[in-house]
């Protein structure tokens, strides 16, 4: 089964710039996260979907961060302006359901540089 | 705000010795607890979803144990080599938490060969 697919790898962009990330999860998860992992700390959760609506988005910072996911299947996550705090690496996850028995399959992330 | 704690941060271990390392957790509305490994420039894996007091896991050499009641797991890895060097993660999913789980900041494993 093909995994979780995300892209760019590494993006490197000045402050006030916008990025734009992209996941593709495993066909048939109906549930899709949007992690940011900052070295040194554990995952901290942007949003999570649950087919193409949005379950969680309590710690996405919405000034300046906009994830959708069109017709339940990929999702974009954006970041217009960026800023220095947001160099991180940003993971995409999924799992078949939101049920915290369930394991989530992670994608390789893209490692983002503000400078 | 429900905390995990994971310990060591980081540990150095010679090939062929065994380790284990931490997990603590919020044990009051436990739902289920998961364990993960990050090797660099690779996804994270999932290793083990555990959900009863006192189960106890195991995949090839790496095993995993659970207290729910005191709010702690231990990850065992036996005859460490090379390949196990990675972060291990580990992460609590509390029955009110809305969906969303509550991830530990990792141990930092280096198999010195």
């Amino acid at each position: 089964e093909a995994g979780v697919a995300q892209s760019p790898r590494y993006k490197i962009i000045e402050k006030r710039q916008s990025v734009a990330f992209w996941c593709n999860p495993i066909s048939g998860h109906a549930t899709l996260y949007w992690y940011q992992q900052i070295l040194g700390q554990g995952p901290k959760l942007l949003i999570q979907f649950q087919n193409n609506g949005v379950v969680d988005d309590s710690q996405l910072p919405k000034d300046r961060f906009s994830a959708e996911r069109l017709k339940g299947v990929d999702s974009t996550l954006k970041i217009q302006p960026a800023k220095l705090e947001d160099s991180a690496v940003y993971l995409c996850a999924s799992s078949l359901s939101p049920s915290g028995s369930d394991e989530q399959y992670f994608g390789p992330g893209t490692r983002l540089t503000v400078t | 705000i429900l905390n995990v704690e994971q310990s060591p941060q980081s540990l150095h271990v010679q090939e062929g010795d065994s380790t284990n390392f931490t997990c603590s957790f919020p044990s009051s509305n436990f739902y289920a607890l998961h364990w993960y490994r990050w090797e660099t420039a690779k996804s994270p894996e999932a290793l083990f979803v555990m959900t009863l007091n006192g189960d106890e896991k195991k995949k090839g050499r790496i095993s995993a144990t659970l207290n729910t009641k005191e709010g702690y797991s231990y990850l065992y890895i036996k005859g460490s080599q090379p390949e196990d060097s990675a972060t291990y993660l580990c992460a609590s999913h509390p029955k009110d938490s809305n969906y969303q789980l509550i991830w530990g900041a990792g141990t930092k494993l280096i198999i010195k060969p």
